[in-house]
């Protein structure tokens, strides 16, 4: 059963720097057209692509955010992790981690944790 | 990139109805088009992907067509656990897109 779990700090400052990391079970990152994507939802709107890895290491972001994500992965522990620079209010939302295989849609989800950015 | 337009953002229904929401894309996404079902406080649960297949699981009064441009996803008897917010979105190329998501509510 493939299940994928986020993790990281509910409450960051203006400015800060938001690392989440998502813990995978079920599948391995490691095998061959395996990809983690990010999405988030801000509250009362819709969602929003962030960033994808692939199982080669290939790396896709939306362009409205590409200055501010990196995602990377860690084969070892079979997590995938990103990070988002110079966080603001705006940001506020529930961010979840997202199974696919390459050419097939995103199917299986985390449970989300929700960010607050706050001073 | 690629805009996904959902209408209606608000549907109000009972249960036994039919309900049809549809999904416009900016240009043709042929059929790289999947729904969502979004209820609070749960992940998304993928329903229709590649525009007309059922997710393993998902019961068949879900459906989904369309192509190139004009897509609709069809709840053929709405039952009590079917209100929520649909959510559709395309993964033609990058970045993905979302619409901006129906609201099925009770009449």
């Amino acid at each position: 059963q493939i299940t994928l779990k986020e993790s990281g700090p509910a409450l960051v400052k203006p400015t800060q720097t938001l690392t989440l990391t998502c813990t995978l079970s079920g599948f391995s990152i490691s095998t061959s057209e395996v990809g983690v994507a990010w999405i988030r939802q801000p509250p009362g709107k819709t969602l929003e692509w962030l960033a994808l890895i692939y199982w080669d290491d290939d790396k896709y972001y939306n362009p409205s955010l590409q200055s501010r994500l990196t995602v990377t992965k860690d084969t070892s522990k079979n997590q995938v992790v990103l990070t988002m620079t110079n966080m603001d209010p705006v940001d506020t939302a529930t961010y979840y981690c997202v199974h696919r295989l390459m050419g097939r849609p995103l199917d299986s989800w985390g449970q989300g944790t929700l960010v607050t950015v706050s001073s | 990139d690629i805009q996904v337009t959902q209408s209606p953002s608000t549907l109000s229904a009972s249960v036994g109805d039919r309900v049809t929401i549809t999904c416009r894309a900016s240009q043709s996404i042929v059929t790289w088009l999947a729904w969502f079902q979004v209820k609070p406080g749960n992940a998304p649960k993928l329903l229709i992907y590649k525009a007309s297949n059922l997710q393993s699981g998902v019961p068949s009064r879900f459906s989904g067509s369309g192509s190139g441009t004009e897509f609709t996803l069809t709840i053929s008897s709405l039952q009590p656990d079917d209100f929520a917010t649909y959510y559709c979105q395309h993964y033609h190329n990058y970045p993905w897109t979302f619409g901006q998501g129906t609201r099925v509510e009770s009449k």
